[in-house]
């Protein structure tokens, strides 16, 4: 069974620039999560879809972060424009059920905006 | 709110010595804790979790944990670890009314040959 998948593994960018990170995650679990790390910082939460629906995206740090999911399959997270202080890994994490159940993650997509 | 606090940002250790990775968290609720591991390169690994029940967890790779409701703690243990152990640990809580993992910091393992 193929794990949570996440495009592209590194990603350099100017700032200004539109970047546009892709996440599969495992097939049949309803729920997606993106999570960030900025650079020596904890892993924060960004947002949760349940199949195609946003149910939570409390966690997104401005309207220059779009995030979609159609057809409830992958998903997509698009920074637009881009700033310095948006570099960091970006983690996707899927589960079939609650998250307090086991939350599987991708290896994350570094992103680096200079 | 929900918080989670990994005092060490680093330990360093020698192969074969016994580990501890301090982990205490902050809830006003019932809450469900975990380890995951990333190695380097790699994505996040579940080590273990507590749901409810015994209070001490056993996970993959010969680690451990004990979840201390009194001191709200869940500290991470191995008896011995290998040089295969170094990555970095992090410690997340959620609980019922939560879908979110609320991550610590992380700790960095550092084993030593």
């Amino acid at each position: 069974e193929a794990g949570v998948t996440q495009f592209p593994s590194h990603s350099v960018i100017e700032k200004g620039q539109t970047v546009t990170l892709r996440c599969d995650p495992i097939s049949g679990h309803d729920n997606l999560y993106w999570y960030r790390r900025v650079m020596g910082k904890e892993i924060k939460f960004l947002l949760h879809f349940v199949k195609e629906s946003k149910q939570d995206e409390s966690g997104m740090p401005n309207n220059r972060f779009l995030a979609e999911r159609t057809g409830g399959t992958y998903s997509t997270l698009k920074v637009q424009p881009a700033e310095l202080e948006d570099s960091g890994v970006y983690f996707c994490a899927s589960s079939p059920g609650r998250m307090n159940t086991e939350a599987f993650f991708g290896q994350g997509t570094r992103l680096t905006v200079v | 709110a929900q918080s989670v606090t990994q005092l060490d940002s680093q330990v360093p250790v020698f192969e074969e010595a016994p580990v501890e990775l301090r982990c205490n968290y902050s809830s006003s609720v019932s809450v469900y804790l975990f380890w995951y591991v990333q190695y380097p390169n790699q994505g996040l690994q579940l080590l273990l979790k507590y749901l409810s029940g015994s209070t001490l967890v056993k996970g993959i790779n010969g680690f451990e944990a004990e979840f201390n409701k009194s001191q709200t703690s869940f500290h991470l243990r191995k008896p011995s670890v290998h040089i295969s152990d170094t990555a970095e640990y992090f410690c997340a809580v959620t609980s019922d009314s939560s879908y979110k993992l609320i991550f610590g910091s992380g700790t960095r393992l550092l084993v030593r040959p």
